[in-house]
């Protein structure tokens, strides 16, 4: 299994401002992938992100509003743009093989 | 579009009691994976199921994959509080595909 960390754990943002998501993971990992929970619902897939590549994004969600960097095997960030009340959910990072799949302990987001 | 549907969506029940949680498609997937996840935390992988037929225990709890491999269960027996969270079933169509979760269902187990 693959030992993930967030940062950060938790914020209170105002509407308008954005904020960076950072994803750690202790080995290196060739796809990592990005969910929103929000509150009270299931996972949700918002893109996946390959090193060197550029992200590919789920219906619904844009690089503008949702940009993701890659920059090496072990860490990605996804900034959550423009933050509108409708953004409070928890992101969750996670990376995973074809059977087994590892979240991170998410990033619980309220904007206000 | 594949969907998963997980019932039921709440439920409370005593320590010691049984309980069982369905997840449930019209689509086949190649395997699925149960997740339990507790406020504040992520989602922990619990067992993945791969085979049509398959049965897994993992000490109280009991997985299950359909003999056509849409559809799925999780028996708990004798209940403890801690067993209370989010269980969450999650299915990929093809083995390089995305998880598709349930929308869940939240455990609560009463002392």
């Amino acid at each position: 299994s693959a030992v993930i960390s967030q940062k950060p754990s938790r914020d209170i943002c105002q509407r308008g401002t954005s904020l960076t998501i950072q994803c750690q993971v202790d080995s290196q990992v060739t796809m990592m992938f990005w969910y929103r929970q929000q509150p009270g619902q299931s996972l949700t897939l918002i893109a996946t992100a390959n090193q060197g590549s550029e992200a590919t994004y789920e219906s619904g969600f844009v690089i503008d509003k949702f940009p993701i960097s890659r920059p090496n095997l072990t860490f990605s960030t996804l900034t959550v743009s423009n933050m509108s009340p409708e953004d409070s959910s928890i992101y969750l990072c996670s990376v995973g093989a074809a059977y087994e799949q590892y979240f991170g302990p998410g990033t619980r987001l309220t904007v206000t | 579009t594949q969907l998963l549907e997980q019932s039921p969506q709440f439920l409370s029940i005593q320590e010691g009691e049984n309980l069982t949680v369905y997840c449930n498609s019209s689509s086949v997937f190649s395997s699925l994976q149960w997740y339990r996840q507790e406020p504040g935390e992520g989602p922990v992988l619990l067992v993945t199921v791969v085979t049509g037929g398959e049965v897994k225990k993992l000490k109280r709890l009991t997985f299950q994959f359909g003999d056509a491999r849409k559809d799925s269960s999780l028996h708990i027996t004798a209940a403890q509080p801690g067993d209370t969270g989010l269980y969450l079933c999650a299915g990929k169509g093809t083995s390089q595909g995305n998880l598709i979760f349930g929308k869940g269902t939240k455990l609560s187990v009463k002392p």
